[in-house]
């Protein structure tokens, strides 16, 4: 069955860099592009960014753009977030999400919204 | 990139039907017909219950279902039941290629 498994979540001091990993598993990869989403502790989601299936396009949320970078490696069947310049509002717990590929957007060559979701990984940035 | 705004909480007794709204801007929910909704459950990740503004996945009870009217998008359920309680997230496709959800709404199955 579909399955993604996130790893990488820390405790880093704020101004460190942290890369989250989420390899996936039961579908083919290289075909779907991926999302992140954020949840901080006792609030709602956050959209963080997301990667086409090919890596050809990637758009992110102005709270992480310029410091976040989502990247994947198809043959490992694995997307990536590099988190540069962590900040305490960046404390979260981090899911990616498989695109919903029968979703009309996809027809419409736009971003399709989030299908399958991981367990997430947590995310602390503290001194 | 404004969250979308739904209420904080709603509750309904079971056998009720509920709704909730997320409202936007033109430049979201106003302007796709791609509003999706997602239901958490307490320590758990987000589920899928509703795409395109009123499609349901395989699998999704059709006690959910979706509408949406101007910059305003609904989710019902009808006939609660106690495994409803839970959190619910809109979430809007935007005009910058991204998407943003709605700040959550908690249901209470009195």
């Amino acid at each position: 069955q579909v399955q993604l498994v996130e790893s990488g979540g820390d405790v880093v001091q704020p101004g460190r860099s942290l890369r989250l990993s989420c390899a996936a598993s039961g579908f083919s990869f290289s075909s779907f592009g991926m999302h992140w989403v954020r949840q901080a502790p006792g609030k709602g989601l956050e959209w963080v960014a997301v990667i086409w299936y090919d890596a050809r396009n990637k758009y992110y949320a102005d709270s992480v753009k310029g410091r976040f970078t989502i990247s994947r490696e198809n043959s490992k069947n694995t997307l990536y977030l590099q988190m540069n310049s962590l900040r305490a509002e960046d404390t979260a717990v981090y899911y990616c999400a498989r695109i919903l590929r029968y979703s009309s957007a996809w027809y419409s060559g736009l971003v399709p919204p989030m299908d399958v979701w991981g367990q997430g990984t947590t995310v602390t940035v503290s001194s | 990139q404004s969250a979308l705004t739904q209420p904080a909480s709603v509750s309904g007794s079971p056998g009720q039907s509920i709704a909730i709204s997320c409202t936007g801007a033109s430049s979201d929910v106003g302007g796709y017909d791609y509003v999706s909704w997602y239901q958490q459950h307490p320590g758990t990740a987000p589920k899928l219950i509703i795409y395109d503004v009123n499609n349901r996945p395989s699998g999704v009870s059709d006690r959910f279902s979706g509408s949406k009217s101007g910059n305003t998008a609904s989710l019902t359920i009808s006939g609660l039941q106690a495994e409803d309680e839970a959190d619910y997230y809109c979430s809007s496709y935007t005009s910058v290629s991204t998407w943003v959800f709605g700040g959550g709404t908690k249901l209470t199955v009195l």
